[in-house]
């Protein structure tokens, strides 16, 4: 299986600040078609995750341009440009390169 | 917009089967790759298995001795059997639709199911 390593676990924001979460994966997730299939989720607290990003780099539709995804291989980033209050939860990185898919730990960010 | 819903016992005993379904609203089953992840109470995701609307499945090798997914397009409806199960199958299950079998665009609200005598 391939290993998803969050960091950090924990990440305390200050709303207007910028923030980034790290994602590594114990295998490369780029696919010889050029795509990295590395996955971003948030899940609000008392909800069902949603998707933000896909391949790596594509928005969702409907997730705000405040985030973005980056990274290629094994490394990978998903930045918040300013952080709102409503962006609150647990953060999942995933990988569908391969079956089985496998989650990050996760990310908690809250607020200062 | 896509609607998806679990159902199910909320409380199923140990060694017994866990079956959950999930119907599909507002868009055909037809296509797509179709999961169930679990999250046990205060920990992480796990990726159970995906059908694809054909009946072709994958499951996690962790799994796949007792899992079982299926799907019933004349219902819009995909399931989830789980065979002699122990405390540490409860979890929150999710059904949720997925593009290649990834990128889950959307999930349903995700059901409670307990094991306990």
């Amino acid at each position: 299986d391939i290993v998803m390593t969050q960091s950090p676990l924990s990440l305390p924001v200050t709303p207007g600040e910028p923030a980034s979460i790290s994602c590594r994966s114990s295998q490369t997730l780029l696919h010889i078609n050029g795509y990295n299939y590395l996955d971003w989720y948030l899940q609000k607290p008392g909800q069902s995750p949603h998707l933000l990003i896909y391949l790596g780099s594509t928005r969702a539709s409907g997730v705000p341009d405040r985030f973005s995804g980056s990274g290629s291989g094994t490394d990978f980033t998903l930045n918040i440009s300013r952080v709102e209050a409503e962006d609150v939860g647990v953060y999942y990185c995933m990988q569908g390169h391969q079956t089985p898919r496998t989650f990050g730990q996760g990310t908690k960010v809250e607020i200062k | 917009q896509v609607q998806l819903q679990e159902s199910g016992p909320g409380l199923v005993k140990p060694s017994e089967t866990l079956s959950l379904t999930c119907t599909v609203s507002d868009g055909s089953i037809s296509s797509y790759y179709w999961s169930w992840i679990r999250q046990s109470p205060g920990k992480g995701l796990e990726w159970i298995g995906y059908i694809y609307f054909s009946g072709s499945t994958k499951y996690n090798p962790s799994l796949e001795s007792r899992v079982t997914i299926s799907v019933d397009t004349s219902k819009n409806q995909f399931s989830l059997k789980l065979t002699s199960v122990t405390a540490a199958d409860t979890a929150v299950y999710y059904c949720a639709r997925g593009v290649g079998g990834y990128r889950f665009e959307y999930w349903g609200q995700g059901t409670l199911v307990t094991v306990s005598s």
